[in-house]
C-alpha cells in the first residue's frame, strides 16, 4: 500500500526558502502524479501545485513565480521549493497521490501526514 | 467566479441524513470530489468524479452534481461522521477546494 511521508524544517524564516519532501513508499513515484497541498491553522486546503510521472508541473496561479515541485525518480521523492515565503504561509503541507492522471477529473487518494512549518 | 462555496457549518440529528453543498461555476461541467478531515488528521477521500466511492467508504457517502452545485449527501448519520468536509473541483488546471463545512451531529 502507497504511503507517503513528508519532511523537512519546521521553522524557515520570513524571506527565505521553503524546502520539503515527500517520501513515497509502497509504490513507484514513477506511475501517478503527485501535489502538494498547504492547510494554515485552523483554516482550509489550498492546492500549490503538482508534478506527473513525466517531470511536468503545474502550479496555483497565485504561487508560479515562487514555487518550484521536483522529484528525484530513483529515491522516489518528490520536492517543494517556496521562496520568499511570509508569516502567512504557516500551514501544514501535505503531499497528496492524485486519483487520475494529471486531467480535470483528478481527486486525492492519499495524503501524507501532513508538516507543519511556521514562517518566523 | 473560480471559487467553491460551502456552508461553515451544518448539524444533524443522529440517524438523521446531513445534506452539503458546494457552489461554483464550474461545477456541472467539471467532476467533484469530497473529503472529510477530523482534527489532527489528514484529508480522507470520501467521493470522486461526483459520485463514486473509493473502496472501503460506506455506501451511505453519496454525492451529486448539477448546474453550479454539487451535494454531498450523509445518510444515517453517526457521531463518527463529525468533522470538515471540502469539496474539490478543477477550474482551467487549477485545483480548487471549498471553504469547508463544520458537520455536527448532536
Amino acid at each position: 500500500q502507497v504511503q507517503l511521508r513528508e519532511s523537512g524544517p519546521g521553522l524557515v524564516q520570513p524571506s527565505e526558502t521553503l524546502s520539503l519532501t515527500c517520501t513515497v513508499s509502497g509504490g513507484s513515484i514513477s506511475i501517478s502524479y503527485w501535489s502538494w497541498i498547504r492547510q494554515p491553522p485552523g483554516k482550509g486546503l489550498e492546492w500549490i501545485g503538482y508534478i506527473s510521472y513525466s517531470g511536468s508541473a503545474n502550479y496555483n496561479p497565485s504561487l508560479r513565480s515562487r514555487v518550484t515541485i521536483s522529484f528525484d525518480t530513483p529515491k522516489n521523492h518528490f520536492f517543494l521549493r517556496l521562496s520568499s515565503v511570509t508569516a502567512s504561509e504557516t500551514a501544514v503541507y501535505y503531499c497528496a497521490r492524485h486519483k487520475g492522471y494529471g486531467q480535470t477529473t483528478d481527486s486525492f487518494d492519499i495524503w501524507g501526514q501532513g508538516a507543519m512549518v511556521t514562517v518566523s | 467566479s473560480n471559487e467553491l462555496t460551502q456552508p461553515p457549518s451544518v448539524s444533524v440529528s443522529p440517524g438523521q441524513t446531513a445534506s452539503i453543498s458546494c457552489s461554483g461555476d464550474m461545477l456541472g461541467k467539471n467532476y467533484a470530489s469530497w473529503y472529510r478531515q477530523k482534527p489532527g488528521q489528514s484529508p480522507l477521500l470520501l467521493i470522486y468524479q461526483d459520485s463514486k466511492r473509493p473502496s472501503g467508504i460506506p455506501e451511505r457517502f453519496s454525492g451529486s452534481n448539477s448546474g453550479d452545485k454539487a451535494t454531498l449527501t450523509i445518510s444515517g448519520t453517526q457521531t463518527l461522521d463529525e468533522g470538515d468536509y471540502y469539496c474539490q473541483a478543477w477550474d482551467n488546471n487549477v485545483v480548487l477546494f471549498g471553504g469547508g463545512t463544520k458537520l455536527t451531529v448532536l
